[in-house]
């Protein structure tokens, strides 16, 4: 079984850049979870959808960042206009909530370098 | 203060040695609780969940303490490929999903 899938791997772009990051879960997986990692402020959740629908913004940094779940397998996290201090690794996750607790997995992330 | 804090590290240790990662946590309406680890340049990968009896898996033992709000990872007769960052988890199910990431304790095991 896939895990989840994350493109691109790697991103180099220039400030003011709009900047797209996709992301497709595991199949049967009801949440997806963005991160943002970096040296100094280590994991930070971003978003979170449930069946497809966003529940909590509130770690979205600013406006210049959206993100949107069209439909069950599919999710993009979007800059726009990039600045360098979006310079980060960005996580995409998912998990499915059953009897147990809940488990994220994680993809292999997107390098993202705003020059 | 954070809500998850965990010991930076780092933890150098020798091949066959036992160490122990401490983790607590501020908000007493987490739910759940994990340990990932993480290599260098890869994705967190789950490692184990954190139950209330406490679990074992392998050469890894998890524990909780819901009163003290603490949580703890011990690893005995450490590998070389046991090296890497040790991530603990909390989440508020009962809150939204919100799973909150420690910084993170670096492990280095040597030869």
């Amino acid at each position: 079984d896939a895990g989840v899938i994350q493109s691109p791997r790697h991103e180099v772009t220039e400030m003011g850049q709009e900047v797209t990051l996709r992301c497709k879960p595991i199949s049967g997986h009801d949440y997806l979870f963005w991160y943002r990692q970096t040296m100094m402020r280590g994991l930070e959740l971003l978003i979170y959808f449930n069946n497809n629908v966003p529940i909590d913004d509130s770690g979205m940094p600013e406006d210049r960042f959206s993100a949107k779940m069209p439909n069950a397998s599919f999710s993009t996290l979007k800059i726009q206009p990039s600045e360098p201090r979006d310079s980060a690794v960005y996580f995409c996750a998912s998990s499915f909530h059953n009897s147990q607790h809940l488990k994220a997995f994680f993809g292999q992330g997107t390098r993202l370098t705003v020059v | 203060r954070k809500e998850v804090e965990q010991d930076p590290g780092p933890f150098n240790v020798p091949e066959g040695a036992t160490v122990a990662f401490n983790c607590t946590y501020s908000n007493s309406a987490s739910q759940s609780f994990f340990w990932y680890r993480q290599d260098c340049r890869k994705e967190p990968k789950l490692l184990m969940s954190v139950y209330s009896s406490g679990n074992e898996d392998g050469r890894f033992t998890a524990q909780l303490n819901r009163a003290s709000q603490y949580i703890s990872l011990l690893i005995r007769d450490s590998k070389l490929s046991d090296s890497a960052t040790y991530l603990c988890v909390v989440n508020r199910e009962n809150y939204g999903q919100n799973f909150v990431f420690g910084p993170g304790t670096r492990l280095s095991v040597l030869p």
